[in-house]
């Protein structure tokens, strides 16, 4: 079973507001993800990291920012929202050298700008 | 170009039945791996399913299985008697490379509906 978890599951906010997302993984995974999806929608990959101080932009242009301190812990931030960033956020980790680099998800971060 | 493609938005199936939801992709790349995720209403997305491209058997796990036809490039998912909490949006996903590789790619995936 995977052990990664996301704070908070459901935010509402104001536009302007600066907003961090949390995601944080007991199993030592080294690569780490968030990914952007829209309801019923596929996922965009909007950054990653390979390990401690590696972050990557992914596909979708992004207005967040990553970072990965540690290696459990991946915190996205919205410095400003905006409605256009309403939408779920979902956090994954995997392991290079096991479950064939299966990436394991979070419970997602469902956000809501006004 | 498309590198998973997922042909059907929507499925419907009866329950206790089997259902094959599509899964096509591209690559050149003679390593990947393949992959199943569902995802309820909820909003979390459940690894279900992994077939590694040299792999000679084809994958299940309980009701689940991967009919992977590596010349024709598809990776279809089975889902042997189907029960009402199957209903879901169903993601095929594929990791370009051997272990290591760069990213993974998700299709835009599939909504299951289970009548009872």
């Amino acid at each position: 079973e995977a052990d990664i978890y996301q704070t908070p599951r459901y935010l509402v906010i104001g536009t302007g507001k600066k907003i961090t997302l949390e995601c944080s993984q007991t199993m030592g995974h080294d690569k780490m993800y968030w990914y952007q999806q829209d309801p019923g929608m596929e996922l965009h990959l909007i950054h990653y990291s390979y390990g401690v101080n590696s972050t990557e932009k992914g596909d979708l242009s992004s207005e967040s920012t990553v970072s990965r301190i540690r290696t459990e812990h991946f915190p996205l931030t919205l410095e400003s929202a905006r409605p256009s960033h309403t939408s779920q956020y979902l956090c994954a980790s995997s392991d290079v050298l096991r479950d064939h680099e299966t990436q394991y998800f979070g419970p997602g971060t469902r956000l809501l700008v006004l | 170009a498309q590198k998973i493609t997922q042909t059907q938005p929507g499925m419907f199936v009866q329950e206790k039945e089997a259902v094959t939801l599509d899964c096509t992709y591209d690559t050149s790349d003679p390593s990947y791996g393949l992959f199943w995720y569902k995802q309820p209403s909820s909003g979390e997305m459940i690894f279900l399913i992994y077939q590694g491209s040299y792999d000679q058997q084809n994958a299940t796990e309980g009701r689940y299985s991967l009919n992977f036809q590596k010349a024709r490039k598809s990776a279809n998912l089975v889902i042997s008697a189907s029960q009402l909490g199957d209903s879901a949006m169903y993601f095929c996903a594929m990791r370009e490379g051997g272990t290591g590789g760069f990213k993974t790619i998700f299709g835009a995936g599939t909504r299951l509906f289970v009548k009872a």
